[in-house]
């Protein structure tokens, strides 16, 4: 079974704080996405990665970045973090037309 | 651009009803077309996809989806729904494959006994 874990299911931040969410998947796929989850919104992209060090950015790029240095895993950065960016974030890897999800990571920031 | 529209946020029915879950996409391109589900506090799963050939896609848990092209349709359906499949159903479009996915609204289907 392919799996994509997230370092975390729920997190806790402060406004201003740098935070780093954790991606790792174990099936060798060379892409992989950061979506955020909003209710009604569906899911939107935030950035996606084809290749190590190789990143482009997605619909809702901004206060976002992504490090990608070993093929199996994905950082998003909230580089200083925000109410509005109080939300859900999943992480999925893809290949032969199916993307693969995390649990999903439920961050707050006050 | 591509974008995806579920046309219903929520649908109600009883157990052992049928229901249909309707999404709508817009593209100038071909394109792969994907429903995914989420039951609570759980990540996204795969139901069933369209990548080419026949226009009826049979998926898990006896979902199916019909692509339409004239119509730019790809709605979801199930004879007979159980408490189970309460859950948000999102529909997804890719012009490219296994490339990023542009994911509709979703639709709350909640199953009543």
């Amino acid at each position: 079974d392919v799996k994509v874990t997230q370092s975390s299911r729920y997190l806790v931040k402060r406004t201003g704080e740098k935070v780093f969410l954790e991606c790792v998947q174990d099936m060798d796929h060379e892409n992989m996405f950061w979506y955020r989850q909003d209710p009604g919104l569906g899911l939107r992209l935030i950035y996606f990665s084809y290749d190590v060090k190789m990143k482009e950015k997605g619909d809702i790029p901004e206060g976002y970045s992504v490090s990608r240095e070993k093929k199996e895993r994905l950082s998003l950065i909230l580089e200083s973090a925000s109410t509005n960016q109080t939300s859900m974030y999943l992480c999925a890897s893809s290949y032969g037309g199916e993307a693969f999800f995390g649990q999903g990571t439920r961050l707050t920031v006050v | 651009a591509q974008s995806v529209t579920q046309l219903d946020s929520q649908v109600p029915v009883f157990e052992e009803a049928p229901v249909e879950l309707r999404c709508n996409y817009s593209s100038s391109v071909s394109v792969y077309l994907f429903w995914y589900v989420q039951y609570p506090n759980q990540g996204l799963q795969l139901l069933l996809k369209y990548l080419s050939g026949s226009t009826l896609v049979k998926g898990i848990n006896g979902f199916e989806a019909e692509f339409n092209k004239s119509q730019t349709s790809f709605h979801l359906r199930k004879p007979s729904v159980h408490i189970s499949d309460t859950a948000e159903y999102f529909c997804a479009v890719s012009m490219e494959y296994g490339n990023k996915l542009v994911f509709g609204a979703g639709t709350i289907l909640r199953v009543k006994s």
